[in-house]
């Protein structure tokens, strides 16, 4: 079946240092791929997508590319801040699944001033 | 534009007890989904509604059973809770249901179950 797999947290990490969330999947078709995040106290919200291999999303400094040769979907930004502080969760979607997201364990992230 | 909203916020029910989680979907949203999120675990997918019929279901038993209603809003209902329940609830919404599924989910802030 479907799976996703990210690394482990805490990451602890010193305002504008670069941030890399490791997040590989396995998949039988062709899913489409995601990064959502969690702030404190507030509900799940999607940070970026890509729909098919070689697809980059992009959104608040964050990026991540579907590489389908290594299935992998790695979240990186180049210069963190405190309001980054979050649990970041790699998720996928299979094209014909019907609403189903399979989601990664969560990525906790602390930025230090 | 209203999100989504989720009832009760928290709640302890005892072994054995049933429960019942409401959502209201996004404004315009017909499709709404259900997660459980363990304690330090991603989200599980439950179950989806579109158009009122459960159209998707995930590794969860039968004593796990929802509705949707016909202005899209969801109830969530679990007999016979069990200790392993304990966890908190998310509804999704999203605007487009039966298709090719690319977008987005809109999720509440959740409803945390304790089973005692």
């Amino acid at each position: 079946g479907n799976s996703v797999t990210q690394m482990e947290g805490p990451v602890t990490l010193s305002e504008e240092a670069f941030l890399t969330i490791n997040c590989t999947y396995t998949a039988t078709g062709y899913p489409s791929l995601f990064w959502y995040v969690q702030y404190p106290g507030e509900g799940l919200q999607l940070l970026l997508k890509a729909t098919k291999a070689d697809d980059k999303g992009s959104n608040k400094g964050f990026e991540a590319t579907y590489r389908k040769e290594t299935t992998s979907f790695h979240l990186e930004k180049g210069s963190v801040q405190v309001s980054d502080s979050a649990v970041y969760f790699c998720a996928l979607s299979e094209n014909d699944s019907w609403g189903k997201f399979q989601f990664g364990a969560g990525t906790q992230v602390v930025v230090t001033p | 534009e209203t999100g989504v909203t989720q009832s009760p916020t928290h709640l302890i029910k005892t072994r054995g007890q049933q429960v019942t989680l409401r959502c209201s979907s996004q404004s315009g949203h017909n499709t709404v989904s259900w997660y459980q999120q363990a304690l330090g675990q991603g989200p599980q997918f439950i179950f989806q509604y579109y158009r009122e019929e459960e159209n998707g279901r995930g590794n969860f038993p039968p004593r796990f059973s929802g509705l949707q209603f016909p202005n899209y809003s969801s109830e969530l209902n679990v007999n016979a809770l069990e200790l392993d329940d304990s966890a908190l609830y998310l509804c999704a919404s999203s605007p487009s249901g039966g298709a090719r599924n690319t977008g987005e989910l809109f999720f509440g802030e959740g409803s945390r179950l304790t089973v005692l």
